[in-house]
Parts: structure tokens; C-alpha cells; sequence
């Protein structure tokens, strides 16, 4: 069980538009703790996807776009694609001096 | 080109040992973090622990103290974990991946991952 929270599963029509949660606590992101996406296409490692909250590497397309806000933080992913199928993970830091991951969300493109 | 580059798949049996490692090339050893992460068949990603070469400053997860432990060699750029006597529980798949701070910018690089099964 994490310290933050997902939805297992969301689901979008190429071209929409989709968001995923991540709910944690006064420990890790009300706290004041940035949040880091990371995007797992299946039988790949993960990949950076948002980083400090609101910030894309270099390589990543504008379609993804992170927010945080109080306790939680968003992802979301505009233009949906066929590609943008997989697994996503928010992950922060904690006052217990870990740096958890939420529990994962698959991401399917109908 | 930065890389982090792992060790093998291991196939090991209950109570045995095993060191695995993930070698960094392209950027300064010394000043990133390496942390280690677990993925087991099917599930999601798990923060093991982490650690600073530069001066060996190890956090671990409060799920994993104990149960592994985190070194780095700097002569050689690698980061290693390890296990003193292994169990079934511990097959999974196991990842590096560095990171410019403790609890900002995120893990911007990943080794491909050691496939470990722990099997009698």
C-alpha cells in the first residue's frame, strides 16, 4: 500500500484528452515535496516524464503536463495516442526521508 | 551519453547470496545519486533505497532496511545491492536509475534492469 495514491486505471479515445491522480499526504506532497512522472511502455524501464511538479526533459512532447496542489498532484496527457499506452507512476519525497512511488496506473488508448 | 548499465539476470536458490550492479559512464559518478528500485512480476515500482557515491550517504525504505544492503565502488562508477540470504519473495525485476538530487528533478536516467528469480 502506498503513501500515494492512484486510480488503476484510465482510458481515452485517441485524440482526448485524460488525467491521473496522485493523492498523497501532509508528509510527502502537502509538505511541500516536488512530484516526478514517469511513464512504463510495457517490457521498458520507466522514463522520466514530468519532473519538480510542472517541468518536461528534454525530449518529452507538450502533450504531458504535470500540476500539484495541496496534498495532490495531476497528470495529464492531451491528443491521446496509440504510443501514450502503458503504465505511469507519480513518485515525491517523504518526511520518513523515502521517495515513494503511487501504486502505478495503466494508461489504455481505446 | 549518459547510461547506467546493469548486470545480468541471476537465478538464484533460497538463502544464497547475490550482489547485483549498475555501472554509470557519461557524467561525474560522484555527484548524482543512485537509487534502486523494485518491480515485481505484474506490479508496480517500489523505492528500495538510495545512495550518494560521493560520500556514501545511504537512505533506505523503511520496507527494505535490513533486508538489502546499498554500496558503491567510485574506482569503478558502479552502485551495487545486494542480498545475504535471498528469498522467493525477492524475484523481481530491479532498477537503477540516477537522480541530480534526493528529493527533486526526479530519475532522469535507468539502467535496463536485472531480472532476478529466486527459485528452490
Amino acid at each position: 500500500q502506498s503513501v500515494l495514491t492512484q486510480p488503476p486505471s484510465v482510458s481515452g479515445a485517441p485524440g482526448q484528452r485524460v488525467t491521473i491522480s496522485c493523492t498523497g499526504s501532509s508528509s510527502n506532497i502537502g509538505a511541500g515535496y516536488h512530484v516526478h512522472w514517469y511513464q512504463q511502455l510495457p517490457g521498458t524501464a520507466p522514463k522520466l516524464l514530468i519532473y519538480d511538479s510542472n517541468n518536461r526533459p528534454s525530449g518529452v512532447p507538450d502533450r504531458f503536463s504535470g500540476s500539484k496542489s495541496g496534498t495532490s498532484a495531476s497528470l495529464a496527457i492531451t491528443g491521446l495516442q496509440g504510443e501514450d499506452e502503458g503504465d505511469y507512476y507519480c513518485q515525491s519525497y517523504d518526511s520518513s526521508l523515502s521517495a515513494p512511488f503511487g501504486g502505478g496506473t495503466k494508461l489504455t488508448v481505446l | 551519453e549518459v547510461q547506467l548499465v546493469q548486470s545480468g539476470a541471476e537465478v538464484k536458490k533460497p538463502g544464497e547470496s547475490l550482489k547485483i550492479s549498475c555501472k554509470g559512464s557519461g557524467y561525474s559518478f560522484t555527484n548524482y545519486w543512485i537509487a534502486w528500485v523494485r518491480q515485481m512480476p505484474g506490479k508496480g515500482l517500489e523505492w528500495m533505497g538510495i545512495i550518494y557515491p560521493g560520500d556514501s550517504d545511504t537512505r533506505y525504505s523503511p520496507s527494505f532496511q535490513g533486508q538489502v544492503t546499498i554500496s558503491a565502488d567510485n574506482s569503478i562508477n558502479t552502485a551495487y545491492l545486494q542480498w545475504s540470504s535471498l528469498k522467493a519473495s525477492d524475484t523481481a525485476m530491479y532498477y537503477c536509475a540516477s537522480a541530480r538530487s534526493i528529493s527533486a528533478a526526479g530519475y532522469d536516467y535507468w539502467g535496463q534492469g536485472t531480472l532476478v528469480t529466486v527459485s528452490s
